[in-house]
């Protein structure tokens, strides 16, 4: 059974600097998908970035950036040059070949100090 | 274009009554998702539609819970002779199903509050 673990409910990052969200999983599946997802006060889930296990570099999109290690099986989302409007809850979610469905972690919420 | 769309954004209702939730996908989004987010469990799955069937409904947590999607479009979550642990935000989801990633987009969200 695939399973998402996200060890940091909390975290607090000063305006303008980099954060590293903390993502590890589990699935016996070799081909697979990892996502991270942000979900504001409002309650709307954002898609931020994917990441799929045959992917040879990590993915970016922006200031978003995913620290790929396989072998660990982690996928830390990493936001450079934090904004006050970060500030919201991050999901690590993974697809496997064998559901559609996504699996989510327990969320991470992230709390940017100006 | 437009985004997935949810209502009611808001719905509260007594024990013991039924309640219908309604999904409107993104157009041309052939992938249609129900999760439901409380604050016990987290995120969880109920069921994934492909077109207007259902390959997937694992995760309805009970027969007091169905759904169905017409004409490939708009998706009706039901829960019938709701009870107190029925509360949460009720996420739906679509996607195209066209490409590797697959993304899922969600909705704002119904929630549900049972007295």
């Amino acid at each position: 059974a695939q399973k998402i673990t996200q060890t940091q409910p909390g975290m607090f990052v000063q305006e303008k600097e980099a954060v590293t969200l903390d993502c590890t999983y589990d699935t016996s599946d070799p081909s697979y998908g990892l996502f991270w997802y942000k979900q504001p006060s409002s309650g709307e889930m954002i898609f931020l970035i994917y990441q799929g296990s045959y992917d040879q570099q990590n993915a970016t999109e922006g200031r978003y950036s995913l620290n790929f290690q396989k072998a660990r099986k982690s996928a830390n989302l990493v936001i450079s040059a934090s904004q006050l409007g970060d500030s919201a809850m991050y999901f690590c979610a993974m697809r496997d070949t064998g559901r559609r469905a996504l699996t989510f972690g327990s969320g991470t919420r992230l709390q940017v100090q100006p | 274009g437009a985004g997935v769309s949810q209502s009611p954004s808001n719905k509260v209702t007594e024990k013991g009554k039924d309640v219908e939730l309604r999904c409107d996908p993104i157009s041309g989004h052939t992938a249609l998702y129900w999760y439901r987010q409380s604050l016990g469990q987290g995120l969880e799955f109920l069921i994934y539609f492909q077109g207007n069937s259902a390959p997937d409904k694992s995760g309805l947590p009970s027969d007091r819970f169905s759904a169905e999607r017409t004409g490939g479009s708009v998706s009706t979550l039901t829960i019938q002779r709701t009870q107190q642990e029925d509360s949460a935000v009720y996420l739906c989801a679509s996607s195209s199903n066209r490409r590797e990633t697959d993304t899922q987009y969600f909705g704002p969200g119904t929630r549900l509050t049972v007295l």
